[in-house]
């Protein structure tokens, strides 16, 4: 059982550069999201995605963009990386956004940015 | 909007004691409650949650949690704590009118067991 697969695990970025960090479930669920995880803080949402083709900001989705062309992936490209973006990035998707609806979450990607 | 704290950064407990974990919510509507756990390296993954119904909610890994509406508050439990119980845990709230999008996460608690 596979779940939530998210690649690269760790990343060093050089301040400007650009990357995607991928993200793949094979639980067939409509909606999908990228969290960040700062130090001491818990997860913010950066984007979310409703099904296919459809995707809307979260709380912090400044210098992110996404893209939802098939049920099962949802990527996450960050196109000029700065330090601030150093974080730890969660995928996750849920059968559907009804509340309460359980969240499955991937392993995470920790990226950094020098 | 809704809010979540947790109270505690880091507990460290002896192993086979009793732990609690607290949080505290703010909302001015009906909410759903959730406590889920990190590994060392690892996502999140649930732990129990309170949607409806009975007040005291039962997990994995022998964690319970009890909803207390008066006092806002929706603290974790175990009555005796292993070593592999060592783990971040994050408390998280939904207005139950709202989707997933709207889930807003605590800070987290580490807990950290002693041999």
């Amino acid at each position: 059982n596979a779940g939530v697969t998210q690649t690269p695990k760790f990343r060093i970025l050089k301040i400007g550069q650009s990357m995607t960090l991928q993200c793949t479930q094979d639980m067939n669920h409509n909606y999908m999201y990228w969290y960040r995880q700062d130090p001491g803080m818990g997860l913010k949402l950066i984007y979310y995605s409703v099904g296919a083709g459809i995707t809307d900001k979260g709380e912090v989705p400044n210098g992110y963009n996404v893209s939802r062309s098939t049920t099962e992936d949802f990527p996450l490209r960050l196109e000029l990386a700065a330090p601030s973006q150093t974080s730890v990035y969660f995928c996750a998707s849920s059968l559907s956004s009804v509340s309460g609806n359980t969240i499955y979450f991937g392993e995470g990607s920790w990226l950094t940015v020098v | 909007a809704q809010s979540v704290t947790q109270l505690d950064s880091q507990v460290p407990v002896f192993e086979e004691a009793p732990v609690e974990l607290r949080c505290n919510y703010s909302s001015s509507v009906s909410v759903y409650l959730f406590w889920y756990v990190q590994y060392p390296n690892q996502g999140l993954q649930l732990l129990l949650k309170y949607l409806s119904g009975s007040t005291l909610v039962k997990g994995i890994n022998g964690f319970e949690a009890e909803f207390n509406k008066s006092q806002t508050s929706f603290h974790l439990r175990k009555p005796s704590v292993h070593i592999s119980d060592t783990a971040e845990y994050f408390c998280a709230v939904s207005e139950s009118n709202f989707g997933n999008e709207k889930l807003t996460f605590g800070t987290g608690t580490r807990l950290t067991i002693i041999p």
